[in-house]
């Protein structure tokens, strides 16, 4: 069965303090490894996808990487407007469905 | 270009009363995703359409929930009866196919008392 395990559950940073968020997972096929943004009363909003070993995207202030057993993702000088719980999540290559993890709470202070 | 749009944002009820929760997908998009998201288990997928075909439901708790596509831009997913346990944020998410990326609606908020 897929799984995936989010650490920290909550991680709280001072703006301009740089970290990672990560997420460890077990599927059969991974056919994509998707992290979402999700604000207080909010959908989760998409951020990346990511298919293969060694690969990496960035947006402003984040930046995912992938292995074969987990991926980062690493924010370079936060701003309070970070503040979110972020999830991550898998496809293997036999089901069209997404597995989720639990997420990361990140607070970012000024 | 508009999002997914849910409704209703809100819903409170008693248990035993019948709960409607409303869809409308991206237009262009054939994919339909109901998740159910609670503190304790985080976000699970309930059911899951192509092209209005539900393609796996093997996420629907129990019989008592049901989800349906009348047409290509719209879908709902009810509970009958409800029952508090089944309190949580309900969201939608369409794709423009579905090993496309997943685009999220809102979410409504059910309270069943």
């Amino acid at each position: 069965e897929d799984q995936v395990t989010q650490s920290p559950e909550a991680l709280r940073l001072q703006e301009g303090e740089s970290s990672s968020l990560n997420c460890s997972y077990t599927v059969s096929g991974l056919r994509g490894l998707f992290w979402y943004r999700q604000d207080p009363g909010k959908g989760p909003e998409f951020l990346f996808t990511l298919y293969s070993a060694g690969e990496e995207k960035e947006k402003e202030r984040l930046k995912a990487t992938l292995t074969k057993k987990e991926s980062f993702l690493h924010i370079t000088a936060p701003k309070p407007e970070d503040s979110a719980t972020y999830l991550c999540a898998v496809r293997n290559t036999g089901f069209q469905k997404l597995v989720f993890g639990t997420g990361t709470r990140l607070l970012v202070s000024p | 270009d508009a999002g997914v749009i849910q409704s209703p944002r809100h819903e409170v009820t008693e248990m035993g009363q019948e709960v409607t929760l409303r869809c409308k997908l991206i237009s262009g998009h054939n994919s339909l995703f109901w998740y159910r998201q609670t503190m304790m288990r985080g976000l699970e997928l309930l059911i899951y359409f192509n092209n209005n075909v539900p393609i796996d439901d093997s996420g629907m708790p129990e019989d008592r929930f049901s989800a349906k596509m009348p047409n290509a831009s719209f879908s709902t997913l009810k509970i009958q009866p409800s029952e508090p346990r089944d309190s949580a944020v309900y969201f939608c998410a369409s794709s423009l196919n579905s090993e496309e990326t997943q685009y999220f609606g809102p979410g409504t908020r059910l309270l069943v008392l």
